[in-house]
């Protein structure tokens, strides 16, 4: 299974909801990550968490707060966005150990904020 | 991380070769040149990496130049599900760094 799944595909929500995007993989990866992209502009890093520890943190504001529950599963808990927050936040996952390992990607959450 | 510059658009026709360039001038002796490509309304999937020598997968080919300033990938013919943006971009290996920096990428058009 080289599958990296997100759920859900879209989600669209005002700016005082509470909600969180979900990814799975099975490939045994210990680093996952997330990366947001707005249109037409390439995937920008926010998280990395490597053996279930946050290992980068992009400056993100704290208006996003990811979680790895465990090796399997990646969250990101989302709270009071802003209509830029607009995006598709996607999903990936790799072997351990930096540099030549590939990342797997998923196909990505499309988020809308009224 | 090192900056690497391609074409922001190249077109192609279908069952031709397609030579997209990269250059990396300022590339390190621990870089690996990595290209991922992203189809549309998809993420992004890995195509192929390299260190100095030439490399060969399923996917593509790469090409690298003599004095590593500089990279080729070579899709050897190319069809309509080839068209996505592909990305250059490097890593280097020995940094306890996992970040993917994704440049503007080139947008491939193959026409039927």
């Amino acid at each position: 299974d080289t599958e990296v799944t997100q759920t859900p595909k879209h989600l669209v929500m005002g700016m005082t909801n509470k909600k969180s995007l979900k990814c799975e993989q099975h490939m045994g990866h210990r680093a996952m990550y997330w990366y947001k992209q707005k249109a037409k502009k390439p995937p920008e890093l926010m998280f990395v968490y490597s053996y279930e520890k946050l290992s980068i943190n992009e400056s993100v504001p704290s208006r996003f707060s990811p979680e790895c529950p465990n090796s399997s599963l990646l969250n990101l808990h989302l709270h009071a966005l802003q209509p830029e927050d607009s995006a598709l936040y996607l999903c990936a996952s790799s072997q351990d150990g930096p540099g030549r390992n590939e990342q797997f990607f998923g196909p990505g959450t499309r988020l809308t904020v009224l | 991380d090192a900056k690497t510059t391609q074409p922001n658009s190249m077109e192609s026709n279908e069952e031709e070769p397609v030579h997209l360039p990269c250059n990396h001038s300022t590339i390190s002796g621990t870089d690996y040149i990595h290209w991922y490509r992203q189809l549309p309304s998809q993420g992004p999937e890995y195509v192929i990496h390299g260190l100095t020598s030439n490399v060969n997968n399923r996917m593509a080919s790469l090409a690298i130049a003599e004095d590593r300033k500089s990279s080729t990938l070579i899709l050897h013919r190319a069809t309509l599900r080839d068209a996505a943006v592909y990305y250059c971009i490097l890593r280097d290996v020995g940094s306890s760094n996992y970040k993917l920096t994704f440049g503007k990428g080139t947008l491939l058009t193959v026409n039927p």
